[in-house]
């Protein structure tokens, strides 16, 4: 399998323009899960799925930022508009869940976003 | 609000030293996790720890889960190198499968 994949891997905007990030799970993988890290913040999940339905969004930081996942191999994090604040590298995550109450998540490379 | 503090944030050392991170915690986790993330790259799972008191070995590296499930410890023998990353712990909130990560402890082994 080829693991998580995310694009792009840099997206370097112009504050106030639209961005638009992708990842595709690993197949057959039930939980999918957005996070950003930074420097100051460390890594900081922002929502995730079940079954492509959105469980928990509490980490989305405004409504500038809205995510979705139109089938089981896509997802999107969008943000719109975008500020100089949301630069961080956004990870994309996929889980094949273990009912024992643990599991392991799968990280992408990441998108390192840059907003001057 | 759950939360897992790691010490130290920083730590450069000489290959061949050993050295011990950690992880804390004022609340009781049913797991943790353990990741190293390399420059560029996304997380990568080393180990998990599920029961209060286990210890699990990775090679050079010992995983420990403290007896309240509270706190880990990550302890590295003869570190190399190619040890160097950022070491994450990361346990999840009550209840649910949303992840809590630590604060991160960044190695740097100096050949």
């Amino acid at each position: 399998d080829a693991g998580v994949i995310q694009s792009p891997r840099h997206e370097v905007t112009e504050m106030g323009q639209e961005v638009t990030l992708r990842c595709k799970p690993i197949s057959g993988h039930d939980y999918l899960f957005w996070y950003r890290q930074t420097m100051m913040r460390g890594l900081e999940l922002l929502i995730y799925f079940n079954n492509n339905v959105p469980i928990d969004d509490s980490g989305m930081p405004e409504d500038r930022f809205s995510a979705k996942m139109p089938n089981a191999s896509f997802s999107t994090l969008k943000i719109q508009p975008s500020e100089p604040r949301d630069s961080a590298v956004y990870f994309c995550a996929s889980s094949p869940v273990d009912r024992a109450s643990s599991y392991e998540q799968y990280f992408g490379p990441g998108t390192r976003l840059t907003v001057t | 609000t759950q939360l897992l503090e790691q010490s130290p944030q920083f730590l450069s050392i000489q290959e061949g030293e050993n050295l011990t991170v950690y992880c804390n915690s004022s609340s009781v986790f049913s797991s943790l996790q353990w990741y190293r993330q390399e420059p560029g790259e996304g997380p990568v799972l080393l180990v998990t720890v599920v029961t209060g008191g286990e210890v699990k070995k990775l090679k050079r590296l010992t995983f420990q889960f403290g007896d309240a499930r509270k706190d880990s410890s990550l302890h590295i023998t003869a570190a190399q190198p190619g040890d160097t990353g950022l070491y994450l712990c990361a346990g999840p909130s009550s209840g649910t499968y949303k992840y809590i990560f630590g604060t991160g402890t960044r190695l740097k082994v100096l050949a």
